[in-house]
């Protein structure tokens, strides 16, 4: 059965404070993997997609990396802006040519000023 | 380009009554996906359409029905409301799924509370 579990659960960091969130994924042949942000009460937002191991995205202040079990969401010199639940998602060979995404329980991170 | 659109915002609801939701995809995105969101379950799929064919359903019971129309716009049910349906029910949409992008757009949610 495909799974996805990201840790920490919740993170607490100073502004300037960087840090990184872990994706631990099973799946049955990776199609594809994705990060999205949440802001309370919204849908998440897309981030990036990395779809093969050794692939590695940025924008801004995020940076994001994938191995065969694992993606890394690194988080450089963190702003209050960037508080927000992160959430990672996986696409298998198990949903075939389906929308199915079958998501972790995200990690809630809060920066501090 | 628009973003994905869900109406209602916000519904209350009475348990034992049925609700009907709607989205709208980004224009040109023929696939729409269902979520369900709660704090103890995170995101769950429910199912997915591509021109108005189910393709995919999630684990949830027969209470829950979606479909889709000629112009791509989606609208999931629920009948016989339980307390436990109360979540944020988000739609998604995405191109061409079978061409090999996968990436989903999320819409701003629905919000159901059953009472």
């Amino acid at each position: 059965e495909d799974q996805v579990t990201q840790s920490p659960e919740a993170l607490r960091l100073q502004e300037g404070e960087s840090s990184s969130l872990n994706c631990s994924y099973t799946v049955s042949g990776l199609r594809g993997l994705f990060w999205y942000r949440q802001d309370p009460g919204k849908g998440p937002e897309f981030l990036f997609t990395l779809y093969s191991a050794g692939e590695e995205k940025e924008k801004e202040r995020l940076k994001a990396t994938l191995t065969k079990k694992e993606s890394f969401l690194h988080i450089t010199a963190p702003k209050p802006e960037d508080s927000a639940t992160y959430l990672c998602a996986v696409h298998s060979h198990g949903s075939s040519n389906t929308g199915k995404l079958i998501f972790g329980q995200g990690t809630t991170l809060q920066v501090k000023p | 380009k628009a973003g994905v659109t869900q109406t209602p915002r916000y519904l209350i609801k009475t348990r034992g009554q049925q609700v009907t939701l709607s989205c709208s995809p980004i224009s040109g995105h023929r696939s729409v996906s269902w979520y369900q969101q709660t704090p103890g379950q995170g995101l769950q799929f429910l199912f997915e359409y591509f021109s108005e064919t189910q393709r995919n359903k999630g684990n949830f019971p027969g209470r829950f029905s979606g479909r889709q129309f000629s112009n791509s716009r989606s609208e999931m049910n629920v009948s016989t409301l339980e307390l436990g349906d109360s979540a944020l029910y988000l739609c998604a949409s995405s191109a061409s799924p079978g061409q090999g992008s996968y990436e989903q757009y999320f819409g701003p949610g629905t919000r159901l509370t059953v009472t």
